[in-house]
């Protein structure tokens, strides 16, 4: 099917691992997004990209990277994780309406 | 600053009953959404409304929206434990970039 697509489903990392979560669509979706959901807050943008080769900041950027070197493919990057980054993140693109991955649960302990 | 404020942020409701999700935000926006999330589950796009006035319905869910008041509803007629879930309402303003804002979500809880 189309549509988003998030690897991993789950991770455990601990305090300072690295690790780069993956999102690729299949819609020719210009505009990808990695937003993070926590308990209470609902979802915060974490960075976005309008195109290849371009990121932006979004609402909650610190601690993270992103890179956007083919158009279908968006990582996000934790270069040192912290507990603070446990969190569900979710993965999103947009052409006239936004189409959300499953989501990765990422736990750092 | 764009901010987008839900309430309640959680509803108990019996089976059958009527209730209404309320949803304000900030700043003119170009369009509203509307989403449900199971537990566990991503998001599962339910409405999209585009213009003053917009009022769009699927079962026993109806979403409005007033540009003017800066305010979306999302009206529950009826409802049923299936309902049972977390719905958010998202902001898009298009500027230079197309993103959403989201609130915080109110989480429903139908009973029997």
């Amino acid at each position: 099917n189309a549509g988003v697509t998030q690897t991993p489903k789950f991770r455990v990392l601990k305090t300072g691992q690295s690790m780069t979560l993956l999102c690729a669509q299949d819609m020719n979706h210009e505009y990808m997004y990695w937003y993070r959901q926590d308990p209470g807050m609902g979802l915060r943008l974490i960075h976005y990209s309008v195109g290849e080769g371009t990121t932006a900041k979004g609402e909650v950027p610190d601690g993270y990277n992103v890179s956007r070197l083919k158009k279908q493919n968006f990582l996000l990057g934790l270069e040192s994780a912290a507990p603070s980054q446990t969190s569900v993140y979710f993965c999103a693109s947009s052409g006239f309406g936004y189409t959300f991955g499953s989501g990765t649960r990422l736990t750092v302990v | 600053e764009l901010k987008v404020e839900q309430n309640p942020l959680f509803l108990s409701m019996q089976e059958g009953k009527n209730y209404t999700i309320y949803c304000n935000y900030s700043t003119t926006s170009d369009r509203l959404y509307w989403y449900r999330q199971d537990p566990g589950k991503s998001l599962e796009s339910l409405f999209v409304l585009l213009s003053n006035g917009a009022v769009k319905q699927e079962g026993r869910l109806m979403a409005s929206l007033d540009t003017k008041a800066r305010l979306s509803t999302l009206h529950i007629t009826a409802a049923v434990h299936d309902l049972s879930a977390t719905y958010f309402c998202a902001v898009d303003i298009t500027g230079t970039a197309s993103k959403l804002t989201f609130g915080t979500g109110t989480r429903l809880q139908v009973t029997l």
